[in-house]
């Protein structure tokens, strides 16, 4: 089951938080996040692990909530550099599933 | 992490033609996956190339329509046969990166069908 995106777009002003998350219908183990430029491949830039541990990326974090079946990322201060379509993944059932996306941009 | 070296980047082609994507990585990696990106849509997988066993695929892809090769360690094709309109998409490989967690991906190829 592809996990859902919330929301599916958003345009922020430079220096503005940002919140995407990443809904499943089952418990996550661990979540990866990738960001996509126009144009480019996907690029890898955290996990979080099941347990709360974060490894990748140094001003992105990312939580659980309580269940454990929704993942978000925070971006915060946001860069223009930071512009592009966010993909969560997770590990499906003998797979690894993309979420559906989310659109990011950042206006000066 | 992993570099892999995709082409070609794109092209358009003739529908009922068939198109070979190469992706090759600068180390040995047991799996090498490919997926498909429909514009403005996430990634999808195709299948899971093992070298020296036959390609794994998912629902909804063929063999016959997406042949894979994996010949060695460090390489894999993804042909995409008998072209329609609907198979325009970008399709892209990936690896598992070094670190043991996320995964690494080519550049993509952007195919057009016409």
């Amino acid at each position: 089951q592809q996990p859902v995106q919330s929301p599916q777009a958003v345009i922020l002003r430079e220096g503005e938080d940002a919140v995407i998350n990443c809904s499943s219908s089952k418990a996550l183990y661990s979540v990866h996040w990738y960001r996509q430029k126009h144009g480019e491949a996907p690029v890898f830039l955290m996990i979080l692990l099941k347990g709360g541990e974060q490894k990748g990326h140094e001003k992105i974090s990312a939580s659980f909530n309580e269940k454990k079946q929704q993942s978000s990322l925070y971006l915060t201060a946001s860069q223009l550099s930071y512009s592009g379509t966010y993909f969560c993944g997770t590990e499906g059932t003998y797979k690894y599933i993309f979420g559906t996306g989310t659109r990011l941009k950042v206006l000066a | 992490s992993a570099v892999i070296s995709q082409k070609p980047s794109r092209d358009i082609c003739q529908r009922g033609t068939s198109l070979t994507i190469q992706c090759q990585v600068d180390s040995q990696v047991t799996m090498m996956f490919w997926y498909r990106q429909q514009p403005g849509q996430s990634l999808t997988l195709i299948a899971t190339a093992n070298q020296g066993s036959e390609a794994t695929y998912e629902s909804g892809f063929v063999i016959d329509k997406f042949p894979i090769s994996r010949p060695n360690l460090t390489f894999s094709t993804l042909t995409v046969s008998n072209m329609s309109p609907e198979d325009s998409s970008i399709y892209l490989c990936s690896v598992a990166r070094d670190t043991g967690y996320g995964y690494t991906f080519g550049s993509g190829t952007r195919l057009t069908v016409v």
